[in-house]
């Protein structure tokens, strides 16, 4: 139980090209999913916080304007890099809170790569 | 800077022995912990967790320890096996949870055959 999935796995773009990642958790239902992203042998960073129907939380230096986050249903929210630069390669990652237990489970992330 | 913080970068172990991993936290409101293994190129996968109304709780062949007077968090692995290798990470977070975490720096466990 608590699977949670990510598509694409891989994306490599051009840059100022727009990237939508999705992530949906499989066999439960999620009102809070979270989006991080991680450099290469670095930790996990919070970007943003993404609750079903409002408007997502993020962290501190995030642009909400260049990830746009949405959150429209309890098992699927879309993170989407816009006009997207080699700076934003990275590996993107999102979990999906189970609320019984307050959780949080991981996709297997989606590695971005802008040229 | 960073909420949470590792002790060791890598840690080596011989295989059957067993492996403690060290976290270090600094904010004193956080009330739930979790460690994370993640293997090189995938999402990090759910251990063990504790609040803080605890100071220890065991799994299949883990044990976490919470400190809260030293705010030092451990992850105890019994009888490592190859399939232990990866990176391991503390996070902690608040409000039972309902908030996003904040990761530790990661410590390499590599399992020596």
């Amino acid at each position: 139980g608590a699977v949670v999935s990510q598509h694409p796995s891989r994306v490599i773009c051009k840059s100022g090209t727009s990237v939508k990642i999705e992530c949906r958790s499989l066999d439960f239902q999620a009102t809070t999913m979270f989006w991080y992203r991680q450099f290469p042998k670095k930790s996990l960073m919070l970007m943003a916080t993404s609750n079903e129907g409002s408007k997502a939380t993020y962290e501190q230096g995030v642009e909400k304007d260049k990830f746009l986050i949405n959150h429209a249903s309890l098992t699927l929210s879309t993170l989407t890099v816009t006009s997207a630069h080699p700076e934003d390669s990275s590996f993107y990652i999102c979990s999906a809170r189970l609320s019984l237990t307050d959780t949080q489970y991981f996709g297997p992330g989606t590695r971005l790569t802008v040229l | 800077g960073e909420s949470v913080g590792l002790h060791l970068p890598t840690l080596s172990v011989q295989e059957g022995d067993n492996s403690i991993i060290n976290c270090a936290y600094s904010n004193s409101a956080s009330d739930y912990f979790i460690w994370y293994k993640q293997e090189s190129g995938k999402g990090p996968q759910f251990i063990i967790d504790i609040r803080s109304n605890m100071d220890k709780r065991q799994g299949q062949r883990v044990t976490v320890l919470l400190n809260k007077t030293v705010k030092h968090l451990s992850l105890q692995i019994a009888a490592t096996q190859p399939g232990d290798s990866a990176v391991y990470f503390c996070a902690e977070t608040r409000r039972g949870g309902a908030d996003g975490l904040t990761f530790g720096k990661g410590t390499h466990l590599i399992i020596q055959p």
